[in-house]
C-alpha cells in the first residue's frame, strides 16, 4: 500500500515536499517512481530512485530536472518529492507508485491515490 | 525519448461489443509495454504487462498483442465497469512515456 500526503496550494516559485508512505512489501528492494496527471489531461512520468542495493541511482524527466529531487528514507519506507521553483504547469495529481520488475519485465504497480499540487497566486 | 502514439484517442462502444486499442512506439522497445486502466477519480491500475501478460485479477476479456512497435489491448466483450480511460506505457528506458490515453465510453 502506498498513501501520498504534502500536497496543497502553493505560489509559483513556491516550494512543497511530497511524501509516500509505503507497507506491504519490502521497500528496501523497491524501485520507487513519481508519475503526475494534470487536470483533465494524460499521465507523465516525473522522477524514480532505484533501490540502494541497485545504487540508488535517480532519473527526472526533462520538465523537472534541475528543479525536483527524488529520495528515499529505508528506515521509515517513505520516498519524497521536493519539488522547488514551481511552475503553474506543475499543477497535478501526483502519484507515488512502485516500479516492480519481475524476469525481463517492469512495470508500475501498485499506486497511491495521489495527493494533489496546485501552483497559482 | 521514445514517443508512444495511441489511437484512438476516443471511442464509443456498447456492452458486449468487441474493442480494441493500439498503441504505437517511436522506436523498438522489445515487449516492455505495459496497459492501465484508469477511472475518474482513481489512481491508474494495471492491466497488462509485458505486452500481453495479464495482471493477477484482471479479468480474462481483457488480452494484450505485439507486432513489431505495434500494440494492441483487446477487450473481447465490454462490461459496464470497462468504460474508463485506457493508456499504455513504455517501460523500455527513461523517461517512461505515456500514450495520450483512449477514452472509451458508452454509446
Amino acid at each position: 500500500q502506498l498513501v501520498e500526503s504534502g500536497g496543497g496550494v502553493v505560489k509559483p516559485g513556491g516550494s512543497l515536499r511530497l511524501s509516500c508512505a509505503a507497507s506491504g512489501f519490502t521497500f528496501s528492494k523497491a524501485w520507487m517512481s513519481w508519475v503526475r496527471q494534470a487536470p483533465g489531461k494524460g499521465l507523465e512520468w516525473v522522477a524514480r530512485i532505484k533501490s540502494k542495493g541497485d545504487g540508488g541511482k535517480t532519473d527526472y524527466a526533462a520538465p523537472v530536472k534541475g528543479r525536483f529531487t527524488i529520495s528515499r528514507d529505508d528506515s521509515t519506507n517513505t520516498v519524497y518529492l521536493q519539488m522547488n521553483s514551481l511552475k503553474s504547469e506543475d499543477t497535478a495529481m501526483y502519484y507515488c507508485t512502485t516500479f516492480t520488475i519481475f524476469g525481463v519485465s517492469d512495470w508500475f504497480d501498485p499506486w497511491g491515490q495521489g495527493t494533489l499540487v496546485t501552483v497559482s497566486s | 525519448d521514445i514517443q508512444m502514439t495511441q489511437s484512438p484517442s476516443s471511442l464509443s462502444a456498447s456492452v458486449g461489443d468487441r474493442v480494441t486499442i493500439t498503441c504505437r512506439a517511436s522506436q523498438s522497445i522489445s515487449s516492455y509495454l505495459n496497459w492501465y486502466q484508469q477511472k475518474p477519480g482513481k489512481a491508474p491500475k494495471l492491466l497488462i504487462y509485458a505486452a500481453s501478460s495479464l495482471q493477477s485479477g484482471v479479468p480474462s476479456r481483457f488480452s494484450g498483442s505485439k507486432s513489431g512497435t505495434d500494440f494492441t489491448l483487446t477487450i473481447s466483450s465490454l462490461q459496464p465497469e470497462d468504460f474508463a480511460t485506457y493508456y499504455c506505457q513504455q517501460s523500455y528506458n527513461t523517461p517512461y512515456t505515456f500514450g495520450q490515453g483512449t477514452k472509451l465510453e458508452i454509446k
